[in-house]
């Protein structure tokens, strides 16, 4: 069964940059039928995408995050990675990762982890 | 950008009613890329409905979705307790980017 895990720091300071690592078990994220994503959720509100990638390396962010994203993939560990730049404390929010099926769905999520932004 | 608004807001409902939510776009959606997912607090979204009317794997056959065009539906034949939840459609676009309804709250009344 495929599971996405999460993992980074939960506390970054303002204008430093936010890194997170989404590791996928129980199957490969070389598949070519599945994107994988970065979607944020600020406490009490709701969900934003953040941008997506394919195990090839190919990137789609949300215009509103794009000059301060990088997605990256590593397929030999199985992972992809988060980095938000500049972060501020409108950048707070739980992380989810999650696969995107073939239907445009996020169809399994990590359980997500709090990213907290402070001095 | 395609904006989906989704409503009412809040819905405050008895178990065993129906529940009827709505979720509106700004510009015409394909079908095949509308999306509706459940989140209980401290819970990653669960996907319930994709391509607009497709159950995901597992979800029982009282939640429905139906809708076309701009206007899309999510129906609970009959709320159990454990659908008590927030609920959010989410539409795949052109680009391609992912956008995300504000959410509906079904509530016990």
């Amino acid at each position: 069964q495929l599971q996405l895990q999460e993992s980074g720091p939960g506390l970054v300071k303002p204008s430093e940059t936010l890194s997170l690592t989404c590791t996928v078990s129980g199957g490969s994220i070389s598949s070519s039928s599945y994107y994988w994503g970065w979607i944020r959720q600020p406490p009490g509100k709701g969900l934003e995408w953040i941008g997506s990638i394919y195990y090839s390396g190919s990137t789609y962010y949300n215009p509103s995050l794009k000059s301060r994203v990088t997605i990256s993939v590593d397929t030999s560990k199985n992972q992809f990675s988060l980095k938000l730049s500049s972060v501020t404390a409108a950048d707070t929010a739980v992380y989810y990762c999650a696969r995107r099926e073939g239907h445009g769905a996020f169809d399994i999520w990590g359980q997500g982890t709090m990213v907290t932004v402070s001095s | 950008e395609i904006v989906l608004t989704q409503s009412p807001g809040t819905l405050s409902l008895s178990p065993g009613e129906r529940a009827t939510l709505s979720c509106r776009a700004s510009q015409s959606v394909s079908s095949s890329y509308l999306a509706w997912y459940q989140q209980k607090p401290g819970q990653a979204p669960r996907l319930l409905i994709y391509g607009a009317s497709s159950r995901a794997t597992g979800i029982p056959d009282r939640f429905s979705g139906s809708g076309s065009g701009t206007d899309f539906t999510l129906t609970i034949s009959r709320l159990e307790p454990e659908d008590f939840a927030v609920y959010y459609c989410q539409q795949y676009g052109s680009s391609p980017r992912w956008t995300f309804g504000q959410g509906t709250k079904v509530e016990i009344k």
